[in-house]
């Protein structure tokens, strides 16, 4: 099947730091989610990009379509405590998914 | 607020044991999948259902089955619990905008 590697696995910042994470795909995808998962929930999306070299923002957070189509990018600003979890990214056909990034944010 | 819902949240079984991991969902979505989670290796698509009745194989169907009699319930089968199924499953529909809806998991451990 697909394989979408994502880094990295796990990441532990101080509050208040900035937070990078990226997706990429063995093949071209023609829309990227990023979803975050907190303990214990099912995951929420939080962004949706449809065209490659798309930059897309929510709140703190902004997503970025690689120009190759293979890849994405995550960005949170700012990070405060609530921002902890499993960030997963996908395909536009939730059929494949990353292997996620866990997010500690240290007080 | 959709909802799906997962009705057993933890659930211990031995091997061998037939296992049924149900999911009922709130907003009429045609679309209803099946996943599990695994740590390092994501979430992986088991089976997924376009209709009543219609089912189609995932990433990884070897050793479940579905069923989706009801549009509103689908329903994760494990003929013969096995150690390597131990995981959390997660169930999810898919709404308007390309919005996917996830439940909260059933962690099955098999002992």
């Amino acid at each position: 099947g697909q394989q979408l590697n994502q880094s990295p696995q796990s990441m532990f910042i101080q509050e208040g730091e900035d937070v990078s994470m990226n997706c990429t795909s063995s093949s071209i995808f023609n829309t990227w989610l990023w979803y975050k998962q907190d303990p214990g929930e099912g995951p929420v999306l939080l962004i949706a990009l449809y065209k490659a070299g798309e930059l897309t923002s929510n709140g703190r957070l902004t997503a970025q379509f690689g120009t190759t189509r293979k890849d994405s990018f995550l960005n949170i600003s700012a990070s405060i405590p609530s921002d902890v979890g499993i960030y997963f990214c996908g395909d536009g056909n939730q059929f494949y998914f990353g292997t996620g990034t866990s997010l500690t944010v240290i007080p | 607020d959709v909802k799906v819902t997962q009705s057993s949240r933890y659930l211990v079984k031995r091997t061998g044991e037939k296992v049924f991991l149900e999911c009922v969902q709130d907003m009429d979505h045609e679309n209803m999948f099946w996943y599990r989670q695994d740590p390092g290796l994501g979430l992986r698509l088991i089976y997924f259902s376009y209709d009543v009745k219609m089912k189609e194989k995932g990433d990884i169907p070897e050793g479940y089955s579905v069923s989706r009699e009801k549009k509103e319930r689908f329903s994760l089968i494990l003929e013969s619990a096995s150690t390597n199924q131990t995981s959390m499953y997660l169930c999810a529909t898919l709404g308007s905008g390309n919005t996917i809806y996830f439940g909260e998991g059933s962690w099955l451990t098999v002992v």
